[in-house]
């Protein structure tokens, strides 16, 4: 069981936009920044956001996050094929002394 | 460019051991944070231990205390992952990441525990 909770899927048709979240606790997101991770099968996740809002350099603008509280989300607008994949949120975790991670949404594009 | 490249995997069998590396390139390697993260067949993605740039804190996910060691060179600008008295539940793909909630990734290396 993962430390942070995302729905395990989402979906949308082309066009359309689709938002994931990702819930924590007082200790990982209510105190520290989110990272967002797209990651295709069969290859190494890739940053899409950091420190709850920030896009990395490449980043289509279509790629947008926030955090309020405990909790937070990915928005994706336009969506295309190529965005079918999965997603990650990750939060350092204070009592942990570790990074932690959702178990992943897989985003299928319909 | 940032580029971490892992090698060392393979397959053992329950109870053996295997030691992972990284090799850092296009950053100052001394001042960073690192991780070791796996992935399981078909399951989302699982921290297994931190070191810091100067190598002082080190922590270690409960499932792996005891068994794994990190360290790292930093005249060298590598990481690496001692893993000891492997089970099959330590099977999966380990990337080394850049920072203490990971930015850039490895490729991963492929660990397979089987007899």
């Amino acid at each position: 069981q993962s430390v942070l909770t995302q729905p395990p899927s989402a979906s949308g048709t082309p066009g359309q936009s689709v938002t994931i979240s990702c819930s924590g606790t007082s200790s990982s997101i209510g105190s520290n920044s989110v990272n967002w991770y797209q990651q295709v099968p069969g290859t190494a996740p890739k940053l899409l956001i950091s420190i709850n809002n920030q896009r990395p350099s490449g980043v289509p603008d279509r790629f947008s996050g926030s955090k309020s509280g405990t909790s937070a989300s990915l928005a994706i607008s336009g969506l295309h094929s190529a965005d079918e994949a999965d997603y990650y949120c990750a939060a350092w975790d204070d009592s942990l002394n570790g990074p932690v991670f959702g178990g992943g949404t897989k985003l299928t594009v319909l | 460019e940032v580029q971490l490249v892992e090698s060392g995997g393979g397959l053992v069998q329950p109870g053996g051991s295997l030691r992972l590396s990284c090799a850092a390139s296009g950053f100052i390697f001394s001042s960073y944070e690192m991780n070791w993260v796996r992935q399981a067949p078909g399951k989302g993605l699982e921290w297994v231990s931190y070191i810091s740039g100067s190598d002082n804190t080190i922590y270690y996910a409960d499932s792996v205390k005891g068994r794994f060691t990190i360290s790292r060179d930093n005249a060298k600008n590598s990481l690496y992952l001692q893993m000891n008295s492997l089970r099959a539940e330590d099977t999966g793909v380990y990337y080394c990441a850049k920072y203490g909630v990971p930015e850039q990734w490895g490729q991963g290396a492929l660990v397979t525990v089987s007899s």
